[in-house]
Order: C-alpha cells, then sequence, then structure tokens
C-alpha cells in the first residue's frame, strides 16, 4: 500500500513569488496534517484536518498561507507571497480517525527554499 | 499537553543497546508516550507507544516508570542504520490531538 505521497520534493523559488505543495494521504485516513519543520528543529503543526473540516489552525499563518482539502481526500498548501523565513521542509501526515489513534504516518516531506 | 525533556545528543556503538531517556513529570491520567524517530530528509516515522505497561514490538522496547514521569526507548541491538533523531511525545491516543513535537534527542551509532 502507498504510503503518504507529497509533491514537490524540492522547491526554490524568489521572495514574494507563491508556491503550493500537494498531499495525497494513505486510503481511509480522514485525519491530514501539515507540519513545518525549520532547520534543526522539530516539525510544528500548521494545519489539522478531519475530513474537509480545518479543526485546527491556529498556528497557520493566515496573512499568507492557506489550506484546502476538497472531497476530504487530497490537500494542498499554499503560501503566497513568500518570504526568506519560509524556508523550511513542510510535511504532510495522516491517520485514521477516533480513538485509539496515535500513529501518524508522513510523507517524504517538501524542502522549500526562499531566495 | 505535558512537554517532554531529552537530551539533546547520545552516541552508541554499533551492536550496543542504545537507552533513550525522555522526562514527562506533567503527563496526564489520559496521555500515552509516544515514540518517533527521523532519519535524515525523511519524514518522522513511529516506533513504539505507551500508557502505563512497558511495551515492545519489532522496533523496540518502551519502558515507563510506575509514576510516569519518565520513560526509555531501547534499541536493542543498535545499527547505523538507527542513527536519526529520536522524539518523545505525550499525549491521548485519539485523533483529535496532534503530535507536538520539541528538538528530540539526536543518536549517532558509531562502527
Amino acid at each position: 500500500e502507498a504510503g503518504v505521497v507529497q509533491s514537490p520534493r524540492y522547491k526554490i523559488i524568489e521572495k514574494k513569488q507563491p508556491v503550493a505543495f500537494w498531499c495525497n494521504p494513505i486510503s481511509g485516513h480522514n485525519t491530514l496534517y501539515w507540519y513545518r519543520q525549520n532547520l534543526g528543529q522539530g516539525p510544528e503543526l500548521l494545519i489539522r484536518y478531519e475530513n474537509e473540516e480545518a479543526v485546527d489552525d491556529s498556528q497557520l499563518p493566515k496573512d499568507r498561507f492557506s489550506a484546502e482539502r476538497l472531497k476530504g481526500v487530497d490537500s494542498t498548501l499554499k503560501i503566497q507571497p513568500a518570504e526568506l523565513g519560509d524556508s523550511a521542509v513542510y510535511l504532510c501526515a495522516s491517520s485514521m480517525s477516533g480513538p485509539g489513534t496515535g500513529e501518524l504516518f508522513f510523507g517524504e516531506g517538501s524542502r522549500l527554499t526562499v531566495l | 499537553d505535558a512537554k517532554t525533556t531529552q537530551p539533546p545528543s547520545m552516541d552508541c556503538a554499533e551492536g550496543r543497546a542504545a537507552n533513550l531517556p525522555c522526562n514527562h513529570s506533567t503527563i496526564s491520567g489520559n496521555e500515552y508516550v509516544y515514540w518517533y524517530r527521523q532519519i535524515h530528509s525523511q519524514g518522522p516515522q513511529y516506533i513504539i507507544h505507551g500508557l502505563k505497561n512497558n511495551e515492545t514490538n519489532e522496533m523496540a522496547s518502551l519502558i515507563i516508570t510506575e509514576d510516569r514521569k519518565s520513560s526509555t526507548l531501547i534499541l536493542p541491538h543498535a545499527t547505523l542504520r538507527d542513527t536519526a533523531v529520536y522524539y518523545c511525545i505525550v499525549r491521548p491516543a485519539n485523533s483529535g490531538y496532534a503530535l507536538n513535537f520539541g528538538k528530540g534527542t539526536s543518536l549517532l551509532v558509531t562502527p
């Protein structure tokens, strides 16, 4: 069975340009997460979805970041315009919903470099 | 969520047991202890989790103290491929709670 798939794997853009990341979770996983990981740090949650609904987006910088999960499956994370400080790895994860579901499955991440 | 404290780095000789400690003195009764690891340039990978009893799987063993204020992840025979950052996280076992990662412990397994 395929794991969490993310694209692109790497992206280099100039500041003020837009960028988008795509995530396809594991089939049947209703919960989807986007994390950002800065160099030398642990991942930090940006947004969590339960099906199509964003149930926790308190850490998402809403002035420039947006996310969507149409039809409750694939998700995209967009940054517009990108800033130098947005250089990081953007990780997508998915899990099953409900009690006893502590295991998150992560994709390999999308590494963003803003010049 | 309860906070965790881990040493920033550890070394271990290949073939020896790696014992990674984690302090979680403010853990709540409904919070589990989870361990994930992240190999360079990959996403984090689930290792094991437990509530109060010791747990073992094909990857590792988890020893939780009786008062649940600390735990130890044991890799019984470390290999070079176990070189990674190991994260100890406490949270309820429910999808309604995201994982809050700290900085973890960077484990270096040497030949």
